[in-house]
């Protein structure tokens, strides 16, 4: 079965940029969509098909896909970005999540 | 704008079946356009699919869950359900409903409901 990789935890500093890994392999064939969750919320979609972000979602999430790697990117963070991120692809009939990275901003 | 929310009981006991709602507002649950999902996340860990139900009644399960599990569509309500039969401790979790986009997309999520299982 298809399996997405991400890092447990990524800290960037506050109002630079942070960059969230998903590996797997031959990513780039796939649609890959991210999620954000904060604490005690549901998940929220901030970047769907790769690149495209939701309405209301701030242009400063982005997301990139090449490869055996998708890249989800938040420029100047905020302290308000603090949350799990997860990536998520559909492949054989079956949806599959990452396992979740935890973004602490200093 | 279509929200979802989900419904049941909070407290299920060992081997028997759990079962919630999730009432869908502001659409059709009968448009083809969408799919109808479940994602549950146990204390403390990921996100993890179980199941999904498109409008035309097809049904995708998690292949670790496949033989406990039924999605079914309620239209006169405009609801959709998950029953998860045999529960063990290890089915405790939120459990979250959300409608299926285009590519297989979950936006938007219901606020999820706390399942436990105990005695």
């Amino acid at each position: 079965s298809y399996e997405l990789t991400q890092p447990l935890s990524v800290s960037v500093a506050l109002r630079q940029t942070a960059r969230i890994t998903c590996g797997g392999n031959n990513i780039v064939s796939k649609n890959v969509h991210w999620y954000q969750q904060k604490p005690g919320q549901a998940p929220v979609l901030v970047v769907y098909r790769n690149t495209n972000r939701p309405s209301g979602i701030p242009e400063r999430f982005s997301g990139s896909n090449s490869g055996n790697t998708a890249t989800l990117t938040i420029s100047r963070v905020q302290a308000g970005d603090e949350a799990d991120y997860y990536c998520q692809v559909w492949d054989s009939s079956i949806v599959v999540f990452g396992g979740g990275t935890r973004l602490t901003v200093l | 704008q279509l929200l979802v929310q989900e419904s049941g009981p909070g407290l299920v006991k060992p081997l028997e079946t759990l079962s919630l709602t999730c009432a869908v507002s502001g659409g059709s649950i009968t448009s083809s356009s969408y799919q109808w999902g479940w994602v549950r996340q146990p204390p403390g860990k990921g996100l993890h699919w179980i199941g999904s139900i498109s409008s035309g009644g097809n049904t995708y399960y998690n292949p670790s869950l496949k033989s406990r599990v039924t999605i079914s569509v309620d239209t006169s309500k405009n609801r959709f359900s998950l029953r998860l039969s045999s529960v063990t401790a290890a089915d405790t979790a939120l459990y979250y409903c959300a409608l299926i986009r285009g590519t297989i997309m979950f936006d938007p999520w219901g606020q999820g409901t706390l399942v436990t299982v105990s005695s």
